[in-house]
């Protein structure tokens, strides 16, 4: 079946410094890419999505970019904040249905 | 602000059990999503609901069934609970009929239910 794989599972960063969050996707026919955030013990929330007419979206610290060719999008945090700490997850949709299928998640450590 | 309640937070229920998990929106959303969140696996889909009365199998139906009366409810059960479905299950709903994909349509998650079935 189509899955999204997600890279790395944990990544620990200086704050300040950025971060950068990998996801490769196989259903040809994805069409949208959304990124949720999940605070400890909170609900998932969407931060940033991009669908596959456009190769790059930015808003304020964080960006997202798309490769159709490669089927892959990447997360891009700059100017990393403790707030940031989270677990993010990306998804890509299954052809242009409502289904997303997720990627298994990136727990994104903010050091001091 | 879109608000989706589930109906608890933490439940712990006894091997062959019929359990009820219960989701409300309050925004009119035609789309309805069970989820259930285990580490490492991220968010697979049980099931979901495009309008009232209607119901699509997700990744992982087996073991539970859905029901969606009303529009602004959606409920997940599970028959006869087993211990392998001890889990965080998160409902969400969006707004845009027949398609997530849309820019304006992001998925409004539930706080979510810890079940743990001893």
């Amino acid at each position: 079946g189509e899955n999204v794989e997600q890279h790395p599972s944990t990544l620990s960063v200086q704050e300040g410094d950025s971060a950068v969050i990998k996801c490769t996707y196989s259903d040809s026919a994805s069409n949208y890419f959304p990124w949720y955030k999940q605070e400890l013990g909170k609900r998932p929330q969407l931060i940033i999505d991009i669908r596959s007419n456009v190769g790059e979206k930015k808003d304020q610290r964080i960006a997202v970019t798309l490769n159709k060719t490669a089927k892959h999008f990447s997360l891009h945090i700059t100017e990393t904040q403790p707030e940031d700490s989270a677990v993010y997850f990306c998804a890509a949709s299954l052809g242009g249905n409502y289904q997303l299928i997720w990627g298994a998640g990136t727990k994104l450590i903010i050091k001091p | 602000d879109v608000k989706v309640t589930q109906s608890s937070r933490y439940l712990v229920k006894r091997t062959g059990e019929k359990v009820f998990l219960e989701c409300v929106q309050d925004m009119d959303h035609e789309n309805m999503f069970w989820y259930r969140q285990d580490p490492g696996l991220g968010l697979r889909l049980i099931y979901f609901s495009y309008d009232v009365k209607m119901k699509e199998k997700g990744d992982i139906p087996e073991g539970y069934s859905v029901s969606r009366e009303k529009k602004e409810r959606f409920s997940l059960i599970l028959e006869s609970a087993s211990t392998n479905q001890t889990s965080m299950y998160l409902c969400a709903s969006s707004r845009t009929p027949g398609n997530v994909g849309s820019y304006n349509s992001p998925l409004h998650f539930g706080n979510g239910t810890r079940l743990t079935v001893t």
